[in-house]
């Protein structure tokens, strides 16, 4: 059975702190892995890795995909409050675009 | 341009009813997926649809179905509608090509009494 698992499920940080979130996977048919940030309602896509070791980055975030050890991290760097969000991280398959399989999510919460 | 529309954004049933929600996906996209989400089980993939095909279906039960119609907009229907089925149904439409990804909806946020 897939299997996308998230750690840490909570983590309370203060605004400043630089954030390192996990996500490791048992996936067959694996195309690609997605990080959403959820704050309220819809999850807003943040970046898709395929490739292994090929670092995404968007401002103070990036990410990177390790395809041998199947895990990725999302690295925040100088955590903002509006940084506090449940970060979702989801596997594609390859013969479909939109299936996607969801881990539980990491709540972060940045406080002053 | 315009992101994924759904509608309603909040709905109450009671037990046994039926209910049908909408989403409208980006310009041009052509693939609509859904998702019911709950506190305990998370974001769950529902069924996946392509011109007007369903291409995948999750682990749910024959209450739950759907379509989409040419213009690739979707619906949901879910019958004999259960306490359990309360959740936050999203929808997400996608480009088909090898590196697409996914953008979401508002969501509909459903409640069962």
């Amino acid at each position: 059975e897939d299997k996308v698992v998230q750690s840490p499920l909570s983590l309370v940080v203060h605004e400043g702190d630089t954030v390192t979130l996990n996500c490791s996977y048992e996936v067959t048919n694996f195309r690609s892995l997605l990080w959403y940030k959820q704050e309220k309602k819809a999850p807003t896509f943040l970046f898709m890795l395929t490739s292994s070791g090929i670092e995404k980055k968007s401002g103070r975030l990036s990410s990177i995909l390790d395809k041998k050890e199947l895990f990725s991290i999302l690295n925040i760097t100088a955590t903002q409050t509006g940084d506090s969000a449940v970060y979702l991280c989801a596997m594609a398959y390859t013969g479909t675009a939109s299936k996607l399989t969801f881990g539980t999510g990491t709540r972060l919460q940045v406080t002053l | 341009k315009a992101g994924v529309t759904q509608t309603p954004r909040y709905l109450i049933k009671t037990r046994g009813q039926q209910v049908t929600l909408s989403c409208s996906p980006i310009s041009g996209h052509r693939s609509v997926s859904w998702y019911q989400q709950t506190p305990g089980q998370g974001l769950q993939f529902l069924f996946e649809y392509f011109s007007e095909t369903q291409r995948n279906k999750g682990n749910f039960p024959g209450r739950f179905s759907g379509r989409q119609f040419s213009n690739s907009r979707s619906e949901m229907n879910v019958s004999t509608l259960e306490l359990g089925d309360s959740a936050l149904y999203l929808c997400a439409s996608s480009l088909e090509r090898s590196d697409t990804e996914a953008f979401f909806g508002q969501g509909t946020r459903l409640t069962v009494v």
